[in-house]
This record gives structure tokens, sequence and C-alpha cells, in this order.
């Protein structure tokens, strides 16, 4: 139990154009998601946290003009960069709170990786 | 900034124990302890969380001190397959989840 999946897992893309990522709780909904960011060598930087029916709540410094982020039903959440540039390209991961769940253990996906050329 | 602070490496001899330390010393009474893995390229994997308790899964044991400032992640018997950077996170009462350097784990043969 407690799935997340993500897609694509990787995707090229050329600069100015917008990628969209999927995030779905497979096997439990998830009343809150969060996307997070890695950077080569680097640990996972939280982006937004992503609620079901409201908007997401950015972190500073994260441009929600640029990172739209949609929660529409309690398995699913999508990340668009928009308008992508080479330092867009990272490694992207959503997480997802199981709503039924005891704690706040967040189940996280494989990650989307991002290559802007 | 994270909250919490662990050695940046460790090295563990195939089929030992591998024992991850762990400071949260700023840690809430209420907030639980989390333990995750990040293996090269994926996402992270949950291993498991306490409270006050001491806790055992499949996984690994959870040892936490009775003041709640630090803990020990223990892999019992520990693979290659364990190569991997773990990462003791405290979850704050929004959910918020930061995330510090961890520990890369070499499980050497």
């Amino acid at each position: 139990g407690a799935v997340v999946s993500q897609h694509p897992s990787w995707v090229i893309c050329k600069s100015g154009t917008s990628v969209k990522i999927e995030c779905r709780s497979l096997d439990f909904q998830a009343t809150t998601m969060f996307w997070y960011r890695q950077f080569p060598k680097q640990s996972l930087m939280l982006m937004a946290t992503s609620n079901e029916g409201s908007k997401a709540t950015y972190e500073q410094g994260v441009e929600k003009d640029k990172f739209l982020i949609n929660h529409a039903s309690l398995t699913l959440s999508t990340l668009t960069v928009t308008s992508a540039h080479p330092e867009d390209s990272s490694f992207y991961i959503c997480s997802a709170r199981d709503r039924l769940g005891l704690g706040e253990t967040q189940y996280f996906g494989p990650g989307t990786r991002l290559l802007v050329l | 900034d994270a909250k919490t602070t662990q050695p940046p490496s460790m090295d563990c001899a195939e089929g030992r124990a591998a024992n991850l330390p762990c400071n949260h010393s700023t840690i809430s009474g209420n907030e639980y302890v989390y333990w995750y893995r990040q293996i090269h390229s994926q996402g992270p994997q949950y291993i498991i969380h306490g409270l006050k308790n001491n806790e055992t899964n499949e996984m690994a044991s959870l040892i936490i001190t009775e003041d709640r400032k630090s803990s020990t992640l223990i892999l019992p018997h520990a693979t290659l397959r364990d190569t991997a950077v773990y990462y003791c996170i405290d979850v704050d009462i929004y959910q918020k989840v930061t995330f510090g350097t961890g520990t890369k784990l070499q499980v050497i043969p």
C-alpha cells in the first residue's frame, strides 16, 4: 500500500516550453501533497504544499506563476513548469500524506527528471 | 534550515548492523521523528517513525533517547542494497518536512 506515482519519469524539452508533471496517490486519498526539487548532490527542497480544492502554498523564493500547482482531486496533483529554462532542469519529486493515516507519514513518488535544453 | 543534524557519511560492513545517529535537540513534544532513505536517482523511501518509544518494523529499529533530543536508526544486517542517503526528519504541525543533508551510508562487501 501507500504508493505514489509520477508521470512522466523523465522529460526533455526546449527552453520556453511548459512541462506538466502528474503526481498520483494510487491506493489512498491524499488531502495534502507536496512538491520538492532536488539539484545534483543536494538535498530535497520543498517548493510548495498542495491542498485539495484550494490554492497551493509556496515556499519563500519559489515563483507561483512559474510553478503552477493544481490539486483537483484527492488522488491527483499536477505541477506545471511554465516557460522552462535550463536552470529549471532538476529532479522533481512529489509526496502525499494519507488522509486517513495516523501521524504525518508522507509517501514519495519516484521523481521526474526534467532537462531543459 | 533543517532542524536535525546527522554525520555526512558512514561505512558499514555487509552483514553487520548499521547505526545511524541523528540529533534533533529542538524537537517539540508532539513532533514525530521520521526516517527516510533515498537510493540514487529515486524518490525517498519511508523507513520508520516514532514519538517517544522505541520502534521496530521489518526494515529497521528506531531508538529514541528519553529526552527526545536524539535518535538512532538501526539496520540490523546491512546489505549492499541498503547503500543510500538516510534522512532523519521531524515533521512540524504544518506537516512541513525540511530535509537536511542526511547521512550517506556506504555498505561495503
